[in-house]
């Protein structure tokens, strides 16, 4: 398998549940992102992790935790979440060295509705 | 800051019709220029890129050109197919960086 996996496709949560978004990047990059997609606004740029260092969060509520334990895998913990929180979540990766040339690679999203 | 600017949609054309799509950006420096496409359903998948003035990407039949002296970088297709259609995404990236801005998108609907 090869690219950027993110799962689950859909998820349908309520304002009090716990629920954690996977991402997985099988390219050997070692950044990986967060990015909020709602429906007509700009995508979000929520958290970058460079190195499995955290080095960007855009002023994200604290309702969202990310997470990376190592290169390959990013999680996104998502508790007492509202209704506005639904959207589509994006993950990509890319490569530090070269940023310049490394394009982000993303995966097809997890869509997440808030009930 | 870094700002990226695209026309708004939707677009909606005829097969065969020549699609632009018009991306102007304001940044410091030389920043790298990319074009996304999101199907429907999908994540976004990385079009064509360019690196420095007057380079020209070029992929699936889609171009753009980067111009430095009018801070733009266009997207055009000489001849859409139905399947081209797609929300488009240009961004860029500031040199040394590894955050993406970008830009609102532009939905485009291509029917036979």
């Amino acid at each position: 398998e090869t690219g950027v996996t993110q799962t689950p496709r859909h998820l349908v949560m309520g304002m009090t549940n716990k629920k954690s978004l996977k991402c997985e990047q099988h390219l050997g990059h070692n950044a990986m992102y967060w990015y909020k997609q709602s429906a007509k606004k700009p995508l979000e740029l929520m958290f970058v992790y460079s190195l499995e260092e955290r080095v960007e969060n855009n002023s994200v509520p604290s309702r969202f935790s990310p997470e990376c334990p190592n290169s390959s895998h990013l999680f996104l913990h998502l508790h007492t979440l509202q209704p506005e929180d639904s959207a589509l979540y994006l993950c990509a990766s890319s490569q530090v060295q070269n940023a310049n040339n490394s394009p982000l690679h993303f995966g097809n999203g997890t869509r997440l509705t808030v009930t | 800051g870094n700002s990226v600017t695209q026309m708004e949609g939707p677009v909606t054309l005829s097969e065969e019709a020549f699609l632009t799509i018009n991306c102007t950006y304001t940044a410091t420096g030389y920043p790298s220029l990319f074009w996304y496409v999101q199907y429907p359903g999908e994540g976004l998948q990385l079009l064509l890129k360019a690196t420095k003035a007057d380079d020209k990407g070029s992929n699936k039949g889609f171009e753009a050109t980067y111009r430095k002296e009018t801070t733009s970088f266009h997207l055009e297709k000489g001849s859409v197919q139905v399947s081209d259609s797609a929300v488009y995404f240009c961004a860029l990236r500031k040199a040394a960086g590894n955050k993406l801005t970008f830009g609102g998108g532009t939905r485009v609907l291509v029917k036979p």
